[in-house]
């Protein structure tokens, strides 16, 4: 089974602080995303990468980075958290010779005070 | 770019009884994969089902099934014989087949929460 997990269920930090969401998957799959999740809005895509060390922005990049420096992990950064990023983060990863599915992890509750 | 709608916040069916949730997109892609997710209570989002635009006959998989229907841009999903562990958020989701690094990327529709009751 393919397996995507994510560093924390539920995360609260502060205004201003800094924070990294991890995510790790073990197929060994090329492509990977993340989201964010929001009522009313549905999944909307922050970030992906299609190979390590490469990444293209998704629909809503501002006020966040990421990072892939080894195929199995893919890293979000909100460089200084504010409360408009409070909201589920979803991590998602594909094989590129396969596209038809993404597969998920269960996600992290961030609120940020 | 391309849209995805659910106009339909929340549904509820009683257990057993077929229920349908609706999907409409907007794209001026000819080749392009359409998808359900299924999202329960805190549980991870799977995929239910898949249909390339190229085929004109719906896909089915057990109990659910879509209706697809290109020239309207419109993709439903019928469940049928409900069950409790049906209830779930539902989301219909879009890709292009073009090609290119952002090929492998999903637009999502809002989400339908459906509650099935016993």
């Amino acid at each position: 089974d393919v397996k995507v997990t994510q560093s924390s269920r539920y995360l609260v930090k502060r205004t201003g602080e800094k924070v990294f969401l991890e995510c790790v998957q073990d197929m060994d799959h090329e492509n990977m995303f993340w989201y964010r999740q929001d009522p009313g809005l549905g999944l909307r895509l922050i970030y992906f990468s299609y190979d390590v060390k490469m990444k293209e922005k998704g629909d809503i990049p501002e006020g966040y980075s990421v990072s892939r420096e080894k195929k199995e992990r893919f890293s979000l950064i909100l460089e200084s958290a504010s409360t408009n990023q409070t909201s589920m983060y979803l991590c998602a990863s594909s094989p590129t010779k396969s596209l038809y599915e993404q597969y998920f992890g269960p996600g992290t509750r961030l609120t940020v005070t | 770019a391309q849209t995805v709608t659910q106009s339909q916040p929340e549904m509820s069916v009683q257990e057993a009884e077929t229920v349908t949730l609706s999907c409409t997109y907007d794209t001026s892609e000819n080749n392009y994969y359409l998808f359900w997710y299924k999202q329960p209570p805190s549980r991870q989002m799977i995929l239910v089902i898949r249909q390339e635009a190229y085929k004109q006959q719906n896909a089915t998989e057990n109990r659910f099934s879509v209706n697809f229907q290109k020239a309207a841009k419109s993709f439903s999903l019928k469940i049928s014989d409900s069950q409790l562990g049906d209830t779930a958020m539902y989301f219909c989701a879009f890709r292009r087949n073009a090609g290119g690094t952002s090929y492998g990327k999903l637009t999502f529709g809002q989400g339908t929460i459906l509650t099935v009751h016993p």
